[in-house]
């Protein structure tokens, strides 16, 4: 069974550009949900869907955005790049409808973005 | 607010030794679960663990153990027999029934040979 496949693994991307991350969830699961991880902040919730639907956001700017398909692959998009969006990007999916509840989270290796 | 607090940023064990992780958590919620990651140097993160509230009996597999206080919002993961390979940064992660997961600021543990 496969994994959650996050790609690009690797992205340098200068101010001012936009950029897209892709995700791919587990077969089944429909709840796919996002994280930023930085070495200050730790793991931060962007936002998660289920059934192409956005079922909450964490406290990022307007500039983080996402969407889901009807086959429950996702992109976030960040716009307007600025340094601090440098991080780790991790996505994850869950067999359950919400949050990782009750069956927790599976990880993809996440995308490592760079903004320079 | 729902916080996650891992006090330990890091911490240090002998192969073969036992270790233990401490977590706490803030919530004014009865339905959740609680789970512990483990993120290896590969980046992945990985479920070690997890915990539902409504249980008094402490999660195990195979080395890894929880002991759940859920009066004292307390969730420690114990390893048993140290092995290298788990050497890694371990999160904390506290999830309800209506909103997303949280997680503690994580704890490196080093395995020493």
């Amino acid at each position: 069974k496969a994994g959650v496949t996050q790609t690009p693994r690797y992205l340098i991307k200068t101010r001012g550009q936009q950029v897209t991350l892709s995700c791919s969830p587990i077969s089944g699961h429909r709840s796919v949900s996002w994280y930023q991880q930085t070495p200050g902040q730790g793991l931060q919730f962007l936002f998660e869907y289920f059934s192409e639907t956005q079922r909450n956001k964490g406290n990022f700017p307007g500039r983080f955005s996402g969407r889901q398909f009807s086959n429950s692959r996702s992109e976030m998009n960040v716009s307007t790049l600025e340094l601090g969006d440098s991080a780790l990007y991790l996505c994850a999916s869950s067999l359950g409808s919400t949050g990782g509840f009750p069956y927790g989270y599976t990880f993809g290796s996440g995308t490592r973005l760079t903004v320079v | 607010a729902q916080t996650v607090t891992q006090s330990q940023p890091e911490m240090s064990v002998q192969e073969a030794e036992t270790v233990t992780l401490s977590c706490t958590y803030d919530t004014s919620e009865s339905d959740y679960y609680l789970f512990w990651y483990k993120q290896p140097p590969s980046r992945q993160m990985i479920l070690v663990i997890r915990q539902e509230a409504y249980k008094q009996q402490n999660a195990t597999e195979n080395r890894f153990s929880v002991n759940f206080q859920k009066a004292a919002k307390s969730f420690s993961l114990k390893i048993s027999d140290s092995q290298l390979g788990d050497a890694a940064m371990y999160f904390c992660a506290y999830s309800p029934n209506n909103n997303d997961m949280r997680f503690g600021a994580g704890t490196r543990l080093t395995v020493k040979p």
